[in-house]
C-alpha cells in the first residue's frame, strides 16, 4: 500500500496563475481532506469530502475548490494564485469522520511570488 | 483565545531527560484527544490516542484533565529521535460529519546527545 500520495512535491507559481493539487489513497477510504500549515498557525482545514461525489468547505476555503470525482481522488484547486496561498498542503484520508486516525500524504510546498 | 493552545517551545533536552508539554483546549464539549508527531518536513503521524484513564506507550505517557481542560505528552528516558513537533488534536462533537477536529500549532522537541 502506498497510503495517501500528493503530487506535485513542490510548485512555484506567480500571482494569478492556477494550478491543481492532486490527493491518492489506495486505502479505501471514505474521508478525504486537505489542510493547510503555516508557521505558527498548526493545521487549518481548506475543504473536505464524506464520499465520492461529495465536498464541503472546511475553516478556511476561500480562493481554493475540489472535487472528488473517484472515491481515491480528491483534488485541490487554486484558480488565480495569490502570495497568500503560499504553504505547505496536506492531504489526508480516514476511514469516517470524527474521532478515527488520520494518515496524511507526504505534503505540497507551495511559493506563490 | 484559540481553540486548541500549545507552547511552541521549543524545548532543548538532553539525551535520557523526562520532558513533559501540555495542550490547553476551550471548549468543555471536546470529546476525543490525539498526540500526532512530526517531523522535519514531513506530514504528521499519530503518536497515540489520549484516554480519560490516561495510557502508557512505552516510553510515552498521555493523560487528560477533563476538569482543568488540558491534555499532557511525557516522554521518558529521551532519544535523540525524539527530536519532532508534537501537535495535539482535540475533536468536539458539533453534529459535522467530520467533527469539529483542530489542531494545536505544535511543540518543538529537541534532543540533544
Amino acid at each position: 500500500n502506498a497510503g495517501v500520495t500528493q503530487t506535485p512535491k513542490f510548485r512555484v507559481l506567480k500571482t494569478g496563475q492556477s494550478m491543481t493539487l492532486l490527493c491518492a489513497q489506495d486505502m479505501n477510504h471514505e474521508y478525504m481532506y486537505w489542510y493547510r500549515q503555516d508557521p505558527g498557525m498548526g493545521l487549518r482545514l481548506i475543504h473536505y469530502s464524506v464520499g465520492e461525489g461529495t465536498t464541503a468547505k472546511g475553516e478556511v476555503p476561500d480562493g481554493y475548490n475540489v472535487s472528488r470525482l473517484k472515491k481515491q481522488n480528491f483534488l485541490l484547486g487554486l484558480e488565480s494564485a495569490a502570495p497568500s496561498q503560499t504553504s505547505v498542503y496536506f492531504c489526508a484520508s480516514s476511514n469516517s469522520g470524527g474521532d478515527t486516525r488520520l494518515y496524511f500524504g507526504p505534503g505540497t510546498r507551495l511559493t506563490v511570488t | 483565545r484559540k481553540e486548541v493552545e500549545q507552547d511552541p517551545g521549543p524545548f532543548n533536552v538532553p539525551e535520557g531527560a523526562t520532558v513533559a508539554f501540555n495542550c490547553t483546549y476551550s471548549n468543555s464539549a471536546s470529546q476525543s484527544f490525539f498526540w500526532y508527531r512530526q517531523d522535519c518536513r514531513k506530514e504528521p503521524k499519530l503518536l497515540m490516542s489520549v484516554y480519560s484513564s490516561g495510557n502508557e506507550d512505552g516510553r510515552f505517557t498521555a493523560q487528560l484533565n477533563r476538569a482543568s481542560q488540558y491534555i499532557s505528552l511525557l516522554i521518558r528516558d529521551s532519544k535523540l529521535s525524539d527530536s519532532a513537533t508534537y501537535l495535539c488534536v482535540v475533536i468536539r462533537a458539533g453534529g459535522t460529519s467530520y467533527g469539529k477536529l483542530t489542531f494545536g500549532q505544535g511543540t518543538i522537541l529537541t534532543v540533544h546527545p
